[in-house]
């Protein structure tokens, strides 16, 4: 079974601090992406890496694919409280299914 | 971009009802749509993959019967939760992948009372 392990789970920071989510798997994916969802809405994508050690960047935010295609991270520098939210990594395999990571819910105090 | 409308967006019934669900590609077409529940404050759980014209494929665990998806139409998929319970209270979220990126609905939130 294709696991997507988020780190951590839950983020309480304070308004422009830097943080750092993990997504990791001991699977091969290829492609990842990165969702924030609000509460009681559906996930809005942030970004697809798709090239193995890739790098995008998206205003504060910054994603990065590992070089073996297995695991990711999302840096968010100068945090602010717009960006509270739940934070998804999904990996796409190839057989048109996406696992999705356990989530890591942020919230930004202002 | 990609749009994908999903109706409605929250739904009460009473135990022992039926609820339809629909989920429908705005702007492009889709052979194969995916339904996720998500409970409160966890991620999404993949219900089943939805397939133009052909049964859908459960993931383990979900029942067929009592979550009947039909997909009879390249922009339409409906999820009905059959003789609905409390414990099927849930948001449910539909998507679909034009490409390799998965694009969502804005989810049904689903009270039985």
């Amino acid at each position: 079974t294709q696991l997507l392990e988020q780190s951590p789970q839950f983020l309480s920071i304070q308004e422009g601090e830097n943080l750092t989510v993990y997504c990791n798997s001991s699977s091969v994916f290829s492609s990842l992406q990165w969702y924030r969802q609000e509460p009681g809405e559906g996930p809005v994508l942030l970004v697809t890496v798709v090239t193995g050690g890739e790098v995008k960047k998206l205003k504060r935010l910054t994603f990065q694919f590992g070089d073996a295609r297995k695991d990711s991270s999302l840096h968010i520098t100068a945090a602010q409280p717009g960006d509270t939210g739940l934070y998804l990594c999904a990996g796409f395999s190839g057989t048109y299914k996406y696992i999705f990571g356990t989530g890591t819910r942020l919230k930004v105090l202002a | 971009g990609a749009v994908v409308s999903q109706h409605p967006s929250r739904v009460i019934c009473k135990s022992g009802t039926s609820v339809k669900i629909e989920c429908r590609s705005l702007d492009f077409q889709a052979t194969t749509m995916f339904w996720y529940r998500q409970f409160p404050k966890q991620s999404l759980m993949l219900m089943a993959t939805s397939n133009e014209g052909s049964k859908a494929t459960y993931e383990q665990g979900v029942e067929k019967d009592k979550f009947l998806i039909n997909h009879a139409s390249l922009t339409l998929s409906t999820l009905t939760v059959t003789s609905a319970h409390p414990e099927d209270s849930s948001f449910y979220i539909c998507s679909a992948n034009p490409g390799n990126t998965l694009h969502f609905g804005n989810g049904t939130r689903l009270t039985v009372t």
